[in-house]
C-alpha cells in the first residue's frame, strides 16, 4: 500500500516557541492531505483538510492562526503550532488520500510535548 | 446526528481465541465503512473498507460484516495474537467525503 510520513516522530518544546510538522506522501500525489489530532484513550479528531495549492479547511473549533497549513506540493503538507502551549502536547497525525481511490493513508504520528 | 458507536469499549481475551467487536452507525448519506487498527502511538491502518453493496470482506484473520439496512458492522478476529493489542476503530465515511469516526475498542491480547 501507499506509503505516508511524518516528521518529527516527537518533539519537545517550550511553551511560546512554534514547531513544524511534515507530512509526506512518498510514493503518490496527494491533492488532498488530513491532519488530525488525538488525545489519551480517544479517537482521532479531524483539525483541518489540506489541498495542494489553496487554503486549507478548518474544522469547527480549530484555530487557524494557531495550527498553520501550508500544502505547498502534491506530496508535502506541513502544520505549524505556533506559540504552542502546554495544552496543545498531543498526538498529530496526518493522511492522505490517491486522487480517485477511497483508501486514506495514515502517517505513524508526530508526539508533540510542550513544557 | 451522524454517530459512530462502538462496543465494547474494551475487552480482554486469551490468545488464541476469537473475538468480534461490534459498530452502530447513524451516517448518512453512507458512502463505506472502515475499519482501521491503531497500536499504541502509532497512525491507522487500514483492515478493511466495505461498500454498501458489500456484506463481508475478509483480511487474513479479520473478518468484516455490513447490515446496511439495519447500519450495523462487525470485524471478527479468528485465532487472536498478541499482535493483535490495539485499538480498532470504526470509521463512516459519508458521500461528500466527511468522515466520522468511532471512539475504538481498545484490545487486549494476553498469553
Amino acid at each position: 500500500g501507499a506509503v505516508v510520513s511524518q516528521h518529527p516522530s516527537r518533539v519537545i518544546c517550550k511553551s511560546g516557541t512554534s514547531v513544524k510538522i511534515e507530512c509526506r506522501s512518498l510514493d503518490f500525489q496527494a491533492t488532498t492531505m488530513f491532519w488530525y489530532r488525538q488525545f489519551p484513550k480517544q479517537s482521532l479528531m479531524l483539525m483541518a483538510t489540506s489541498n495542494e495549492g489553496s487554503k486549507a479547511t478548518y474544522e469547527q473549533g480549530v484555530e487557524k492562526d494557531k495550527f498553520l497549513i501550508n500544502h505547498a506540493s502534491l506530496t508535502l503538507s506541513t502544520l505549524t503550532v505556533t506559540s504552542a502551549h502546554p495544552e496543545d502536547s498531543s498526538f498529530y497525525i496526518c493522511s492522505a488520500e490517491e486522487p480517485g481511490l477511497i483508501e486514506q493513508y495514515f502517517g505513524p504520528g508526530t508526539r508533540l510535548t510542550v513544557t | 446526528k451522524n454517530q459512530v458507536e462502538q462496543s465494547p469499549q474494551s475487552l480482554i481475551i486469551l490468545e488464541g481465541k476469537n473475538c468480534t467487536l461490534q459498530c452502530n452507525y447513524t451516517v448518512s448519506p453512507f458512502s463505506n465503512l472502515r475499519w482501521y487498527k491503531q497500536d499504541t502511538g502509532r497512525g491507522p491502518v487500514s483492515l478493511t473498507i466495505m461498500t454498501f453493496s458489500e456484506n463481508t470482506k475478509s483480511n487474513g484473520r479479520y473478518t468484516a460484516t455490513l447490515d446496511a439496512d439495519t447500519k450495523q458492522s462487525s470485524l471478527h478476529i479468528t485465532a487472536s495474537q498478541l499482535s493483535d493489542s490495539a485499538s480498532y476503530i470504526c470509521v463512516v465515511r459519508r458521500s461528500n467525503y466527511q468522515l466520522i469516526w468511532g471512539a475504538g475498542t481498545k484490545l487486549i491480547i494476553k498469553p
